[in-house]
């Protein structure tokens, strides 16, 4: 158990679907990420909440949409997805400005059909 | 523009020899540099850190290593062990929220 529990595992969903990702955390950290792993490419960030608010949002298609509801949940709402959108969806929290290192789930493995 | 860099994209060790994991990086703007681990199917996980004013951490079989003048970052693994095998990555950050990553080192200890 990582403390960040991300559902659901494996997603598969049309480019026409809309689905959601959840992340929840109970460790009492103040900030929650969304990051998307690529084959061979660096772990990208795509949103960052601190204390409910978002202060980053490297510039994210609009057909991803996180919602941040409280400190312990981070959602992302998908839709009209492309294919190359397929990717590892790792959530993430952190104490902010710790500097320590991030506590991450174990992903969503998203495929786009 | 902070990129890290770690150009060896795997590496295989011999059980209870050394593995020496390396990642460079463009400039020194961040303060902290960080090494995850990840196995199959899971997040990766925190491993350890160090900041830039030092130049060696030590963790029990782990050592990070940090050469400014070079602007480069290594990771020690001795004795390396079979489940040490995951995909590394080193990551730099400010200390706030964020962070840059590096694309990955998978790492194989051969029992």
């Amino acid at each position: 158990e990582t403390g960040v529990t991300q559902t659901p595992r494996h997603l598969v969903m049309g480019m026409t679907n809309k689905k959601s990702l959840k992340c929840e955390q109970h460790l009492g950290h103040n900030a929650m990420y969304w990051y998307k792993q690529s084959a061979k490419k660096p772990l990208e960030l795509m949103f960052v909440y601190s204390l409910e608010e978002r202060v980053e949002n490297n510039s994210v298609p609009s057909r991803f949409s996180p919602e941040c509801p409280n400190s312990s949940h981070l959602f992302l709402h998908l839709h009209t997805l492309q294919p190359e959108d397929s990717a590892l969806y790792l959530c993430a929290s952190s104490r902010h400005g710790s500097g320590y290192g991030y506590t991450f789930g174990s992903g969503t493995r998203l495929t786009v059909v | 523009d902070q990129q890290v860099k770690q150009n060896s994209p795997s590496l295989s060790v011999q059980e209870g020899r050394i593995s020496i994991l390396n990642c460079d990086y463009t400039n020194s703007m961040f303060d902290y540099f960080l090494w995850y681990k990840k196995y199959p199917a899971e997040g990766p996980t925190f491993l350890i850190s160090i900041s830039s004013i030092k130049d060696k951490n030590e963790d029990g079989r782990f050592t990070v290593f940090l050469n400014k003048s070079a602007k480069h970052l290594s990771l020690h693994i001795v004795p390396s062990q079979p489940g040490d095998s995951a995909v590394y990555f080193c990551a730099n950050t400010s200390g706030t929220y964020k962070y840059i990553f590096g694309t990955g080192t998978r790492l194989k200890v051969l029992a």
